[in-house]
């Protein structure tokens, strides 16, 4: 089946320095959502890429899809201690109404 | 407009209980899931409902059974509880239609299984 793989599981920052989690897809994305769970809380969209080597900017935030549509990035520029929590992607690649397959995260540590 | 609304927040049971949690969603949509969360393996889909009346097996079902009442309401029932049960549940919908729409999600059930 379709599995999506996340890195770094962790990541430890200063306050100010600059976050990057990557997700790669064994199957052929049809779109990528990435959604973000503060510590305690639930998973909250933030945004779906379709295209091939589509690039979305939210703010700081900076996604990016991949040519061949297999794997995406986060990037965050001068993080702040609002960034905190569990970064997750998640892919779907067609065939069925199962839903998403979501990586297993990346959480994400800020140190003021 | 509560979104999605899952009940109860928290819960602790003995091995052998049985319990159902219950979700509803104001938002009309057509899909409805619930996942399970455990440290270090991320969101496992157990089981969605793509439309009223219908009902599919995600990863990890075993365990677990589901009933989409109705368009609102999906509820994920434990019938013999396991301590591998412990686990924070979130119940979930989307539009559907499309596979691959947004997915929201509720603020979780908190479920320790002794």
């Amino acid at each position: 089946g379709q599995q999506v793989m996340q890195i770094p599981q962790y990541q430890h920052v200063q306050e100010g320095e600059d976050f990057t989690t990557y997700c790669n897809s064994s199957t052929t994305l049809s779109n990528i959502q990435w959604y973000k769970q503060r510590p305690g809380g639930h998973p909250v969209f933030l945004i779906q890429l379709v295209k091939s080597g589509e690039v979305k900017k939210q703010k700081r935030l900076t996604f990016q899809f991949g040519e061949a549509k297999k794997n995406s990035s986060l990037h965050i520029t001068a993080t702040q201690t609002t960034d905190v929590g569990t970064y997750f992607c998640a892919g779907y690649s067609g065939g069925g109404a199962d839903g998403l397959t979501f990586g297993k995260g990346t959480h994400l540590i800020i140190q003021p | 407009n509560a979104g999605v609304t899952q009940t109860p927040k928290f819960q602790v049971l003995k091995t052998g209980q049985s319990m159902t949690l219950q979700c509803a969603q104001d938002m009309n949509h057509n899909s409805m899931y619930w996942y399970r969360q455990d440290p270090g393996m991320g969101l496992r889909l157990i089981y969605y409902s793509a439309s009223e009346g219908t009902t599919d097996k995600g990863e990890v079902p075993n365990g677990y059974n589901v009933s989409r009442l109705n368009k609102r309401e999906f509820s994920l029932r434990l019938e013999s509880a396991a301590p591998s049960q412990t686990s924070v549940y979130f119940c979930a919908s989307s539009e559907g239609g499309e596979p691959g729409n947004t997915i929201y999600f509720g603020e979780g059930s908190w479920l320790t299984v002794v």
